[in-house]
């Protein structure tokens, strides 16, 4: 079964305290791993798709890199408007080009001033 | 360009109603999935619609079901409202093509319900 977890559930920084969130997944043959951001009460924001290990991407402050088994989000110097949850979705094989996303539980990033 | 649309946004039903919630995709896109969003399970796939056909369905029981129109607007129904069915329901419009950016799935901001 494809299975997707975020680690940690929960992380506090300090303003410009640099740190990464992970994303494992089992997934056979995974067709792209997505991140989004999510503020409360919206819908995720779509942040980056990776579809093969070794591809890296950034966007201001937040680098996703991935791997085999694993992606990781960068987030360097926060400020407090980076404070949200950060999901990490796979896509499997799927017949016909299907959409679907697994998602894992997400990290919840709180930036302190 | 308008983003992905989603009405009502918030819902209150009472237990063994029915209701329909309704998503305009982002214009040109042709696919539209829908998810449910709760506290406990986190976002789970429903199912997803493309040119007017289901293509996919997620582990859901029958009384969820939903339908795309010609012009790729999308609804979902749930009959027979539980209490369990109170979520921030969400979809996501694709593009759908050959390319990477064609498999980007942007989100609405979803419809809470609420099932007294």
């Amino acid at each position: 079964e494809d299975q997707v977890t975020q680690s940690p559930e929960a992380l506090r920084l300090q303003e410009g305290e640099s740190s990464s969130l992970n994303c494992s997944y089992t997934v056979s043959g995974l067709r792209g791993l997505f991140w989004y951001r999510q503020d409360p009460g919206k819908g995720p924001e779509f942040l980056f798709t990776l579809y093969s290990a070794g591809e890296e991407k950034e966007k201001e402050r937040l680098k996703a890199t991935l791997t085999k088994k694993e992606s990781f989000l960068h987030i360097t110097a926060p400020k407090p408007e980076d404070s949200a949850t950060y999901l990490c979705a796979v896509q499997p094989p799927l017949i016909q080009g299907a959409q679907k996303l697994v998602f894992g539980q997400g990290t919840r990033l709180t930036i302190n001033p | 360009k308008a983003g992905v649309t989603q009405t009502p946004r918030y819902l209150i039903k009472t237990r063994g109603q029915q209701v329909t919630l309704s998503c305009s995709p982002i214009s040109g896109h042709r696919s539209v999935s829908w998810y449910q969003q709760t506290p406990g399970q986190g976002l789970q796939f429903l199912f997803e619609y493309f040119s007017e056909t289901q293509r996919n369905k997620g582990n859901f029981p029958g009384r969820f079901s939903g339908r795309q129109f010609s012009n790729s607007r999308s609804e979902m129904n749930v009959s027979t409202l539980e209490l369990g069915d109170s979520a921030l329901y969400l979809c996501a419009s694709t593009l759908v093509g050959q390319g990477a950016s064609y498999n980007e799935q942007f989100f609405g901001p979803g419809t809470r319900l609420t099932v007294l």
